[in-house]
């Protein structure tokens, strides 16, 4: 069965380090998100992206964060000089359409720690 | 601000039972809704969707909304100590991409 990947899965970094987040959607899916889960807070939402480019960003990814879609396969979250409060699960996913239609599948995550 | 609203729990009930997880949102405009279940430290898993009002089965399953009012359910029948987990509601969003907007979940407890 075909499923959403992320690397890595655990990513430690020094505050104000530039981490990149990669995730592999499934193969066949057009739209792709990112999302964030704070320990003990609930899943949020940061960006979308379809036909290389952004739909729709929300107040949290501001200007220290970035995507790109580097190749055919792969979907990259990049955080510029990360803050201790960026530590959190960071959720890769996509849908085959628009996910108002379709349903979103999460990758297993990477979990971000900023020291 | 759009929100989804949710009991934190933890929602305890016996193995065999059946475990009862609602959900509220405030966008009335809002047209597709997914429970999913996420353990601890895993990515959330979707288990279903709805999309009308009314009931939708799938195994042990049973989604219910009633878009009057703005309410969304999840029956789990025949619990199983394996359901143990935190349950979230999610809501696509009307305008933009429809992002999901997710609820802070419920925390199910299955005791055996």
């Amino acid at each position: 069965e075909p499923e959403v990947t992320q690397t890595p899965s655990h990513q430690v970094t020094q505050m104000g380090q530039e981490v990149i987040l990669r995730c592999v959607p499934i193969s066949n899916h057009l739209y792709f998100y990112w999302y964030r889960q704070i320990l003990g807070q609930k899943v949020e939402f940061l960006v979308s992206f379809y036909n290389n480019e952004i739909s729709e960003k929300s107040e949290i990814f501001d200007d220290q964060f970035s995507v790109e879609r580097p190749d055919g396969s792969n979907f990259t979250l990049k955080i510029r000089s990360t803050k201790l409060e960026d530590s959190a699960m960071y959720f890769c996913a996509s849908s085959e359409g628009l996910a108002g239609l379709d349903e979103q599948f999460f990758g297993p995550g990477t979990r971000l720690t900023v020291l | 601000q759009k929100e989804v609203e949710q009991n934190s729990g933890p929602l305890s009930v016996p193995e065999g039972a059946i475990a009862s997880l609602n959900c509220t949102y405030s966008d009335r405009g809002s047209q597709s809704f997914f429970w999913y279940r996420q353990y601890s430290g895993k990515s959330p898993e979707l288990i279903m969707f709805i999309y009308s009002n009314g009931d939708k089965e799938d195994g042990r399953f049973t989604a219910q909304l009633n878009k009057a009012s703005q309410y969304v359910s999840l029956l789990i029948r025949d619990s199983q100590p394996s359901d143990s987990a935190t349950y979230l509601c999610a809501v696509s969003s009307t305008s933009g991409t429809y992002k999901y907007i997710f609820g802070t979940g419920t925390r199910l407890k299955v005791l055996a």
